[in-house]
């Protein structure tokens, strides 16, 4: 069964503090992404990874960095953690989209379960 | 870039209630189009999918058809159950982009 697996369900960290979430999916997708869920507002994308040691900024990139060192593991760190970051962080991934042959794969996402951060 | 609007919920429904939930959309090119489900304390699965005009999707007695002319994706059930209780997202992804572009969620609430 597939697989896209984030390490912490629920954290809680204190304002200024380094934060990692990590995401390791089992699938063998190229692509990696880190969103963040709140009530009124949906998904929205904050950093994904197409290779390897490769990213690319979401619509609200700001607060947030990103590692991607292996292709199965794309972490998504908080420098230092403030209060309107507590949010639901969700963790998806993909296989690549081949542009010679778009209908290689409909570009469907596969999301972790998700993890509840509360900063103090 | 692409967009896409749903409509506002919560949508609460008594059991056995027929369901729509309208999607609509801009995205350039040929878009495929998702609805994903998020159930309680879980993350998004897909639910179903159409890649091209006039496709229908369907699962788990859900149905969505491609509207390329009126750039739609209405999600319908036709007897909706309590554990249908759920978000669902709307989700083109198109213009050569792997990245889909959500929306901000249809809360559905069904009663006993």
């Amino acid at each position: 069964d597939v697989k896209v697996t984030q390490s912490s369900r629920y954290l809680v960290k204190r304002t200024g503090e380094k934060v990692f979430l990590e995401c390791v999916q089992d699938m063998d997708h190229e692509n990696m992404f880190w969103y963040r869920q709140d009530p009124g507002l949906g998904l929205r994308l904050i950093y994904f990874s197409y290779d390897v040691k490769m990213k690319e900024k979401g619509d609200i990139p700001e607060g947030y960095s990103v590692s991607r060192e292996k292709k199965e593991r794309f972490s998504l760190i908080l420098e230092s953690a403030s209060t309107n970051q507590t949010s639901m962080y969700l963790c998806a991934s993909s296989l690549a989209l081949i542009f010679k042959t778009r209908q290689t794969n409909t570009g469907e996402l596969f999301f972790g379960e998700g993890s509840r951060l509360t900063v103090l | 870039g692409n967009s896409v609007t749903q409509m506002e919920g919560p949508v609460t429904l008594s059991e056995e209630a027929f369901l729509t939930i309208n999607c609509t959309y801009t995205a350039t090119g040929y878009p495929s189009l998702f609805w994903y489900v998020q159930y309680p304390g879980e993350g998004l699965q897909l639910l179903l999918k159409a890649t091209k005009a006039d496709d229908k999707g369907s699962n788990k007695g859900f149905e969505a058809t491609y509207r390329k002319e009126t750039t739609s994706f209405h999600l319908e059930k036709g007897s909706v159950q309590v554990s249908d209780s759920a978000v669902y997202f709307c989700a083109p992804r198109g213009g050569g982009s792997y990245i889909p572009t959500f929306g901000r969620g249809t809360s559905l609430i069904v009663h006993p």
